[in-house]
């Protein structure tokens, strides 16, 4: 089967620019994380959906993060705008149920950002 | 509230030796236990998880873990360490008694290098 697919695999930005991650999960994954990942660090969670519903984002810097899943699918992740503190790995990982079960997840490759 | 430690950043083994990557936790209820290895440029990939039953449990390419409920512990082991498990190896904690603040909380990582 296909894996968690995200794009772009880096990105360059300016401060105080904006910038959009996409995630497209497993099929038939219902629920999906989005985590920033900072250099030497665990993966810190960001905001987690299950199906188009958001189930925890109380670590998401609302300021100046957002994220959808509309259609229960896909999803994306915005930062606007961007500081130098958000230069990270932001990576996407789907699992399959409810997350009460145990499930595993699956991650993407991941997207770079550099902020200068 | 939950915590997981990775007391060593750094762990050396020949090739050919056994090889022990140390995790501990903290949650209030039962625990779900997750090892996952993350390889240069790629996002993490799941090797083993602890939800009940047997302490031991049998995981990915050859490695296995075991649950101490009395000294809270998920220690990652394999008999004989190979020159291609070098990669960054992290552990992670969720509390059975899923809510809101029941989110997955990965270690900071330990970096596992296996010398020929």
């Amino acid at each position: 089967e296909a894996g968690v697919a995200q794009s772009p695999r880096y990105k360059i930005i300016e401060k105080r620019q904006s910038v959009a991650f996409w995630c497209n999960p497993i099929s038939g994954h219902a629920t999906l994380y989005w985590y920033q990942q900072i250099l030497g660090q665990g993966p810190k969670l960001l905001i987690q959906f299950q199906n188009n519903g958001v189930v925890d984002d109380s670590q998401l810097p609302k300021d100046r993060f957002s994220a959808e899943r509309l259609k229960g699918v896909d999803s994306t992740l915005k930062i606007q705008p961007a500081k130098l503190e958000d230069s990270a790995v932001y990576l996407c990982a789907s699992s399959l149920r409810n997350p009460s079960r145990g499930d595993e997840q699956y991650f993407g490759p991941g997207t770079r950002l550099t902020v200068t | 509230a939950q915590s997981v430690a990775q007391p060593e950043d750094q762990v050396n083994v020949a090739e050919g030796n056994p090889l022990t990557v140390k995790c501990t936790y903290s949650v209030s209820g039962n625990p779900y236990l997750f090892w996952y290895v993350q390889y240069p440029n790629r996002g993490l990939q799941f090797l083993l998880k602890y939800i009940t039953g047997d302490n031991l449990v049998k995981g990915s390419y050859g490695f296995e873990a075991e649950f101490n409920k009395s000294q809270t512990s998920f220690h990652l082991k394999k008999p004989s360490a190979l020159v291609s498990d070098s990669a960054l190896y992290f552990c992670a904690v969720r509390d059975e008694e899923y809510s809101s603040a029941s989110k997955i909380i990965f270690g900071s990582g330990t970096r596992l290098s296996i010398r020929p």
